[in-house]
C-alpha cells in the first residue's frame, strides 16, 4: 500500500523558472492537502480539495495552483519561482475532516 | 489569533528514560488536537486523535492527556528508544478545514 506519493524528492529551480509539484494516494480519500514547512516554523496550508473537481486556498495560496480532476491526483503548480517559495513541501490526504492525515515523505525545493 | 506553542522546543535524554512534551493552545472554536511524530526527511505520522471529551490516549508508549479547560495537551514518551529520536507535532484543528500546527518539539535519544 503506497499511501501518498509525493514527486520529486528534491528539486532546484531558478527564479521565474515554473514546475508542478505532483502528489497521488491510493486511499481513495476525498481530502488533499498541501502544505508548506519552513525551517523553525509549523505547517502551512496551501491549498486544500474536499473531493475531485473542488479546491479552495489555505493560509498560504500565493504563487501557488492546484487542480484536482481525479480523486488520486493533486498537483501543486509554482508559476514563477520566488526565493521566497525554498521550503520542504508536503502532500497529505484524510478520508474526511477531522479524521488521520496522512503525509507524504515531501518535497524540498530550493529557488535560487 | 489561532496559535498552539510546544515546549520544550528541543529536548535531549537517555535511552530507558521517560519525557513530556507540551502543547498550549488558543484554537477556538476546537475540534480535535493530535500528535505527530516527524522523523528527519520525512513526512508527520499521526500518533493519536483527542477530541474535546476524550482526557488521556494512548498509543504503545506514547500517551497523550488533553485539558480541554486550561486548553493545555501533553505527550508521555515511556521508555524510550533511539527510534524515538524525532520532531513531534502538536495540531489543533478547529473550524472547517482550520489546523494550526505547532512548530514542534525536536527530541534526541542518546544511547
Amino acid at each position: 500500500n503506497a499511501g501518498v506519493t509525493q514527486t520529486p524528492k528534491f528539486r532546484i529551480l531558478k527564479i521565474g523558472q515554473s514546475m508542478t509539484l505532483q502528489c497521488t494516494q491510493d486511499m481513495n480519500h476525498n481530502y488533499m492537502y498541501w502544505y508548506r514547512q519552513d525551517p523553525g516554523m509549523g505547517l502551512k496550508l496551501i491549498y486544500y480539495s474536499v473531493g475531485a473537481g473542488i479546491t479552495d486556498k489555505g493560509e498560504v495560496p500565493n504563487g501557488y495552483n492546484v487542480s484536482r480532476s481525479t480523486t488520486e491526483d493533486f498537483p501543486l503548480r509554482l508559476e514563477l519561482a520566488a526565493p521566497s517559495q525554498t521550503s520542504v513541501y508536503f502532500c497529505a490526504s484524510s478520508y474526511s475532516q477531522g479524521l488521520e492525515a496522512f503525509f507524504g515523505q515531501g518535497t524540498r525545493l530550493t529557488v535560487v | 489569533k489561532n496559535q498552539v506553542e510546544q515546549s520544550p522546543q528541543s529536548l535531549i535524554i537517555l535511552e530507558g528514560k521517560n519525557c513530556t512534551l507540551q502543547c498550549n493552545y488558543t484554537v477556538s472554536p476546537f475540534s480535535n488536537l493530535r500528535w505527530y511524530k516527524q522523523d528527519t526527511g520525512r513526512g508527520p505520522v499521526s500518533l493519536t486523535i483527542m477530541t474535546f471529551s476524550e482526557n488521556t490516549k494512548s498509543n504503545g508508549r506514547y500517551t497523550a492527556t488533553l485539558d480541554a479547560d486550561t486548553k493545555q495537551s501533553s505527550l508521555h514518551i515511556t521508555a524510550s528508544q533511539l527510534s524515538d529520536s524525532a520532531s513531534y507535532i502538536c495540531v489543533v484543528a478547529g473550524g472547517y478545514q482550520k489546523v494550526t500546527f505547532g512548530t514542534g518539539t525536536k527530541l534526541q535519544v542518546i544511547p
